[in-house]
């Protein structure tokens, strides 16, 4: 079975600063993997997927993630953070076939944004 | 609407007592999804569908809950006897097809206290 690991509960960033949130994943097989943002009281809205292809990949908001398969990994950046992107983030890995077809989350990374 | 609307936002019932959520899917999208959000289990996947059939219902917690969907559009979930570990935010995304490279696009929630 596939499981995603946050290790950063909580991140606290300056405005304007950069930001890199890490996830490591576990599964078999090439994985697809997404990252997703929540902001309180609100759904989940996707920021960015990986499903083959650049392990670089380009999302909204001016955030960028980057698959590293040797090291299980698909950590999110962005170069310069707004007030705005305080929020809480998820990383996603999905399966497909056996009617496993929801995605796996990792616990989340709240991000605090300092002025 | 242009979004995933669930219903109601907001519910508070007391311990024994049947619950109904909804969803109301993107319209066009065939697969729809079901997922629990607590503070101890973080984000958990329970059921999905593709049109009206529930291939794997190992997901749902417990024989307690169940999940529908007809005319291949709006799903209820129903928990019969609600405990107050069933406290959670229940997620409903829906995407245009089965399968992970398909995005699944989230509603807002349904935030469930029991009291």
């Amino acid at each position: 079975a596939q499981s995603v690991t946050q290790p950063d509960i909580h991140i606290t960033v300056s405005e304007g600063a950069s930001l890199e949130l890490r996830c490591n994943y576990s599964y078999g097989a090439t994985p697809y993997l997404f990252w997703y943002v929540q902001s309180p009281g609100q759904g989940l809205q996707l920021l960015l997927k990986y499903f083959s292809g650049d392990t670089l990949v380009q999302g909204i908001k001016g955030f960028e993630a980057e698959f590293k398969r040797s090291q299980s990994s698909f950590n999110l950046r962005k170069p310069s953070v707004h007030w705005s992107d305080a929020a809480e983030y998820f990383c996603a890995v999905g399966a497909q076939g056996g009617g496993a077809d929801g995605l796996t989350f990792g616990k989340g990374t709240h991000l605090i944004i300092q002025p | 609407g242009a979004g995933v609307s669930q219903s109601p936002s907001n519910k508070v019932t007391e311990k024994g007592k049947d619950v109904e959520l909804r969803c109301d899917p993107i319209s066009g999208h065939t697969a729809l999804y079901w997922y629990r959000q607590s503070l101890g289990q973080g984000l958990e996947f329970l059921i999905y569908f593709q049109g009206n059939s529930a291939p794997d219902k190992s997901g749902l917690p417990s024989d307690r809950f169940s999940a529908e969907r007809t005319g291949g559009s709006v799903s209820t979930l129903t928990i019969q006897r609600t405990q107050q570990e069933d406290s959670a935010v229940y997620l409903c995304a829906s995407s245009l097809h089965r399968g992970m490279n398909q995005p699944q696009h989230f509603g807002d929630g349904t935030r469930l206290s029991i009291l």
